[in-house]
C-alpha cells in the first residue's frame, strides 16, 4: 500500500528558505501517471495548492508561489521535494503532499518565526 | 484563478437527517475533454484531507453510499443522505479544471 511521509524542519527564519521532502513508500514514484502534488494549510484556514510535478518531470506552480517556489522528484530515493523561498509569517502552514488527489501524506507543520 | 464558493460556511445537522452543500465555481468546469474536475473532500479534525467524489458524481473506494454528488458547469452539490457522528469536519469542493487547483472555503459540518 502506498504511503506518503512528509518530512523537514519545523521552524524556518524569516527570508530564509523553506524545504520539506516527500518520501514515497509501499510503491515508485516513477510507476504509473500520476501528479504529485504539495498543498498547504495555515492553522484554521482553507486549503491552498502550491504546486505540482509530473512523473515526466513537468511542473505547475500556483501563480501566486510560482516566484518563490520550485518542486524536484528524485526516482533514485523515492522522494520528491518542496523548496519555497524567502519565506515570511504568511507561509506558517500544515504542509502536505499528495499522489493526485486521492493519497495525502499526514502533514507536517512549518513555523516562520525568527 | 478559479474561485469556488461554498455555501453555507457552518451547517449544524441532527443525527440521521440530511445535509446539503452548494459549491459554485467562477467559470465552467467543463474541460477539453468533456470532463468535469470537480472533488469533494472531507477533513476531519486533525486529519488529512480525503478525497470522497471525483468528477462531480464519482464515489471514491469505501465512501459510504449516504455521501453524493451532482450538478454540472459551475454549480455542483455534496449531499449526506443521514448524517451521523463520524461525518463532522470540514467539507471543501476543489476543481482540477483549470491549472492552478483551487478549493473553496470549506463548510464545517457540526451535530445539533
Amino acid at each position: 500500500q502506498v504511503q506518503l511521509q512528509e518530512s523537514g524542519p519545523g521552524l524556518v527564519k524569516p527570508s530564509q528558505t523553506l524545504s520539506l521532502t516527500c518520501t514515497v513508500s509501499g510503491g515508485s514514484i516513477s510507476s504509473g501517471s500520476y501528479y504529485w502534488s504539495w498543498i498547504r494549510q495555515p492553522a484554521g484556514k482553507g486549503l491552498e495548492w502550491i504546486g505540482r510535478i509530473y512523473t515526466s518531470g513537468s511542473t505547475n506552480y500556483n501563480p501566486s508561489l510560482k516566484s518563490r517556489v520550485t518542486i524536484s522528484v528524485d526516482t533514485s530515493k523515492n522522494q520528491f521535494s518542496l523548496k519555497l523561498s524567502s519565506v515570511t509569517a504568511a507561509d506558517t502552514a500544515v504542509y502536505y503532499c499528495a499522489r493526485g488527489g486521492v493519497l495525502w501524506g499526514q502533514g507536517t507543520l512549518v513555523t516562520v518565526s525568527s | 484563478d478559479v474561485v469556488m464558493t461554498q455555501s453555507p460556511l457552518s451547517l449544524p445537522v441532527t443525527l440521521g437527517q440530511p445535509a446539503s452543500i452548494s459549491c459554485r465555481s467562477s467559470q465552467s468546469l467543463v474541460y477539453s475533454d468533456g470532463n468535469t474536475y470537480l472533488n469533494w473532500f472531507q477533513q476531519r479534525p486533525g486529519q488529512s484531507p480525503r478525497r470522497l467524489i471525483y468528477k462531480v458524481s464519482n464515489r471514491d473506494s469505501g465512501v459510504p453510499d449516504r455521501f453524493s454528488g451532482s450538478g454540472s458547469g459551475t454549480d455542483f452539490t455534496l449531499k449526506i443522505s443521514r448524517v451521523e457522528a463520524e461525518d463532522v469536519g470540514v467539507y471543501y469542493c476543489m476543481q482540477g479544471t483549470h491549472w492552478s487547483w483551487t478549493f473553496g472555503q470549506g463548510t464545517k459540518v457540526e451535530i445539533k
